[in-house]
């Protein structure tokens, strides 16, 4: 099985702030890296698909880069509506595998 | 609009079964994979299961294996899941997601999620 591991798996930002977090994977899986977000009681949503292609209707603040084992996800300006738990997934080969998520609280 | 909406989830006992449905609409349900994605309480997502569009290939995650049936009726647009000899640690939020297409990327990708059903399993 292929793992994912996030990092951090928590941090403070204030609203404005640039923030990333890293996504690395135990073998390479090329491109199929994707970004959720996920508020407290809701389903995930969609962000980042394909390692970097933005998902419709995703504000272009986030975006995403890397390939083979080392991703990234960027909020350029951190909104108070980000603030929120990411995960990364990777969709290379079954059994479909998350990292194990990274909150991000209001400093 | 897409909508799926997850249905089917309670409390059962130790060894007990459920089967969870995911009523789908506002898109050509036929033409997409589906998958179950399910969520411990204060805990990370797991992926649980697959199905390709057609229904003819089923994936699932070992930790389910051989207890829990992924299938689907397209006349109905509805995904369900089979779940068999429940134990402790089956007890999650689970969650019918959609494939966000059928290209290299799209694949196994989930654009659009129910609002989930929980399954509590304890005796």
């Amino acid at each position: 099985d292929i793992q994912m591991t996030q990092s951090p798996s928590s941090l403070s930002a204030s609203v404005g702030d640039r923030v990333t977090i890293t996504c690395r994977a135990s073998q390479s899986i090329s491109n199929y890296l994707n970004w959720y977000q996920q508020k407290p009681g809701k389903a995930p949503k969609l962000l980042i698909y394909g390692a970097s292609s933005l998902q419709s209707g995703i504000p272009s603040r986030f975006s995403g880069s890397g390939s083979e084992t080392d991703f990234t996800l960027t909020i350029s300006s951190l909104q108070p509506e980000d603030f929120s738990t990411y995960y990364c997934q990777q969709t290379y080969s079954n059994p479909l595998t998350f990292g194990g998520g990274t909150k991000v609280e209001i400093k | 609009e897409v909508q799926l909406v997850e249905s089917g989830g309670g409390l059962v006992q130790p060894g007990g079964s459920l089967r969870l449905s995911c009523a789908a609409s506002g898109f050509s349900f036929s033409k997409y994979g589906m998958s179950w994605v399910r969520q411990a309480p204060g805990k990370g997502l797991e992926w649980v299961s697959s199905i390709t569009g057609s229904g003819g290939s089923t994936a699932y995650a070992d930790s389910v294996k051989g207890r829990f049936t992924i299938s689907r009726d397209n006349s109905k647009n509805t995904l369900y899941l089979q779940t068999n000899s429940l134990r402790a640690e089956d007890t999650a939020v689970y969650y019918c997601a959609k494939y966000l297409g059928t290209s290299e990327t799209s694949y196994r990708t989930f654009d659009y999620w129910g609002q989930g059903t929980l399954v509590t399993v304890s005796s």
